[in-house]
């Protein structure tokens, strides 16, 4: 069956470190994948979008890298703040309709 | 510019009753979609509007899930009867052309049946 991962457990990190969120995917050929971010009570919000044929994108301070043969994605943000502690949802577009299917979300927590 | 509307923002009611979610997308946005995220789980896609046409519903449950957007704009889902696993948060979003380049979503209802 198909399936798009994100670690459960949350991710407790100091601020000034870099924060590292990863997804997986299966039986999946997405041309597409992106990552939100979501707060408690509000909608998701976007946040980057990778191409298949990108292998890193990058804004600001936050970094997305899209291995195809891996089945992966990293999203990481660097001299992380506790303002950027929210849960961050990857979504692929699965059958290449331009629908995005999410993950479950990884919850990060950052202490000061 | 505005952002996706949403109302109302909480909704309680009891098993077998009905209720209807109202959203209105940023303007010139011609996709809308409706999402369901149940509690620790990430939104899962119900319905997609190209317009006013329906362009996938293959998740939507459509025994008692409807949806419509009449004249292309405003939007509204509605569950009849509703049942306990219908407790959720129900987030519109909306996109200007094909969603690749990011969704806009509202702040969602948030649905208890009880």
């Amino acid at each position: 069956s198909q399936k798009i991962e994100q670690n459960s457990e949350a991710l407790n990190i100091q601020e000034g470190k870099t924060a590292t969120l990863t997804c997986n995917y299966t039986n999946y050929s997405p041309a597409y994948l992106q990552w939100y971010r979501q707060d408690p009570g509000r909608g998701p919000v976007f946040l980057l979008l990778i191409r298949e044929n990108e292998k890193e994108k990058r804004k600001e301070r936050l970094k997305v890298t899209f291995d195809t043969t891996l089945k992966q994605s990293l999203f990481h943000i660097t001299a992380s703040q506790p303002a950027d502690s929210a849960t961050y949802l990857c979504a692929l577009d699965i059958d290449n309709f331009n629908k995005f299917y999410f993950g479950s979300g990884t919850k990060l927590n950052v202490k000061p | 510019e505005a952002g996706v509307a949403q109302s109302p923002r909480y909704k309680i009611i009891e098993k077998r009753q009905s209720v209807a979610f109202w959203c209105n997308p940023i303007s010139g946005h011609a996709t809308l979609y409706w999402y369901q995220q149940i509690l620790g789980q990430g939104p899962k896609l119900l319905i997609q509007f190209q317009n006013n046409g329906v362009v996938d519903d293959s998740q939507l449950p459509k025994d008692r899930f409807s949806a419509e957007r009449l004249k292309g704009v405003d939007s509204t889902l509605k569950i009849q009867p509703a049942k306990l696993e219908d407790s959720a948060v129900y987030l519109c979003a909306s996109s200007r052309g094909q969603g690749v380049n990011g969704y806009t979503f509202g702040s969602g209802t948030r649905l208890t049946v009880v």
